[in-house]
């Protein structure tokens, strides 16, 4: 079975900090690995996907994640956020033989000006 | 880019109605539909997987009788809650795929908050 831990529910920052979003999780099987972001009233959009090779990923919105396969970490960063990178962040896993979508409970990432 | 329409956004029951939820790909053929519910602070929890023209596949513990599930055409799938409880009130939200693996061209609706009273 998989899991996915999403540490922080709310992560407060001001605008231009950097920023980190931790995401680990657990598997008996190899996995593929997301992060979705969700603005308000809209639904979830992939940020960026870590399917093979260089395990430094950058995506959309200038974020980046790098895949640590020893830790089973999956972290989101971005050196510097706008307001407008306030939101809600998925990490998931999918794993190699199914075709299913796991999702962690989400951070919320709220930016102040 | 591709656009998964959800609707309604929030619906508010009395116990014992039934609830259908519709998710509509307004640009694209989706083969596979999926839904997922949501609790609060909680993750998002995959309930079934249907395909265009054939039986929803439920996840375990998903009652398939309560929450029916029908892909009737490539661009339309609804959810129907039948006689809905307070425990049933949750997000649910689908997704629409656009061929290929689940993951490579997933879509999503905004989601349904639904709320038994």
């Amino acid at each position: 079975a998989q899991s996915v831990t999403q540490l922080d529910s709310q992560v407060p920052v001001f605008e231009e900090a950097p920023v980190e979003l931790r995401c680990n999780y657990s598997s008996s099987v190899s996995v593929y690995l997301f992060w979705y972001v969700q603005y308000p009233n809209q639904g979830l959009q992939l940020l960026l996907k870590y399917l093979s090779g260089s395990t430094l990923v950058k995506g959309i919105n200038g974020f980046e994640a790098e895949f640590n396969k020893s830790q089973t970490s999956f972290h989101l960063r971005k050196p510097s956020v706008h307001i407008s990178d306030t939101a809600e962040y998925f990490c998931a896993v999918a794993p190699y033989n199914t075709d299913k979508l796991i999702f962690g409970t989400g951070t919320r990432l709220q930016v102040f000006p | 880019g591709a656009v998964v329409s959800q609707h309604p956004s929030r619906v508010i029951c009395k116990s014992g109605t039934s609830v259908k939820i519709e998710c509509r790909s307004l640009d694209f053929q989706a083969t596979t539909m999926f839904w997922y519910r949501q609790f609060p602070k909680q993750s998002l929890m995959l309930m079934a997987t249907s395909n265009e023209g054939s039986k929803a596949t439920y996840e375990q513990g998903v009652e398939k009788d309560k929450f029916l599930i029908n892909h009737a055409s490539l661009t339309l799938s609804t959810l129907t809650v039948t006689s809905a409880h307070p425990e049933d009130s949750s997000f649910y939200i689908c997704s629409a795929r656009a061929g290929g693996r689940a993951y490579e061209k997933l879509f999503f609706g905004s989601g349904t908050q639904l709320s038994v009273l």
